[in-house]
């Protein structure tokens, strides 16, 4: 079956800090999305990839679609506490279907 | 856009007792709708997948009968817990898929959650 793998598995950083987690799967897939889940909350999509290689910024998030379109990773520059949160990279199967991984925990120390 | 809502946002029930979780999309119209639930410190994991007008689609090892999925309109569906029981307490989460017009077709846009305890 498809193996989804995000590392790490959480992250403890100081304010202003610059951050990067990837995603890897033993499968291809066609898209990839980027969301954050604050506690109690759905999660929020974040960014969307669609093509291998595409690079793809939202403010101070970038994301990009490895080539060979088994990973993916997402960069946070200069984090601020709003950042706090858990950070999943789930992809579309067939039907849509989107299959989570276990996330990535983000904390930031003022 | 592409705003989701769910309610209620959180609710308490004795054991035994049904309870209905309302997923609404806000100003899109949603096909698909998904639901998931998720435990504490854990992944989202998709319960079943829900098209207007059909019946839903659940995955394995989750009961349908236990889980009753209703998607009456393009803008809302819902699950109904049967004669819930304290193992049932969890966050659970739906998602609404945009159609073409609406973007790109990969894209879910997630519910805030309904947190479920049951006593």
């Amino acid at each position: 079956g498809q193996q989804l793998n995000q590392s790490p598995q959480s992250m403890f950083i100081q304010e202003g800090e610059d951050v990067s987690m990837n995603c890897t799967s033993s499968s291809i897939f066609n898209t990839w999305l980027w969301y954050k889940q604050e506690p109690g909350e759905g999660p929020v999509l974040l960014i969307a990839l669609y093509k291998a290689g595409e690079l793809t910024s939202n403010g101070r998030l970038t994301a990009q679609f490895g080539i060979t379109r088994k990973d993916s990773f997402l960069n946070i520059s200069a984090s601020i506490p709003s950042d706090v949160g858990i950070y999943f990279c789930p992809t579309a199967s067939s039907g849509d279907k989107l299959t989570f991984g276990t996330g990535t925990r983000l904390a930031v120390r003022p | 856009g592409a705003v989701v809502s769910q309610h209620p946002s959180w609710v308490i029930c004795k054991s035994g007792t049904s309870v209905k979780i309302e997923c609404r999309s806000l100003d899109f119209q949603a096909t698909t709708m998904f639901w998931y639930r998720q435990f504490p410190k854990q992944s989202l994991m998709l319960m079943a997948t829900s098209n207007e007008g059909s019946k839903a689609t659940y995955e394995q090892g989750v009961e349908k009968d236990k889980f009753l999925i209703n998607h009456a309109s393009l803008t809302l569906s819902t699950l109904t817990v049967t004669s819930a029981h304290p193992e049932d307490s969890s966050f659970y989460i739906c998602s609404a898929r945009a159609g073409l017009a609406g973007g790109c077709t990969d894209t879910q846009y997630f519910g805030p959650g309904t947190r479920l305890t049951v006593l």
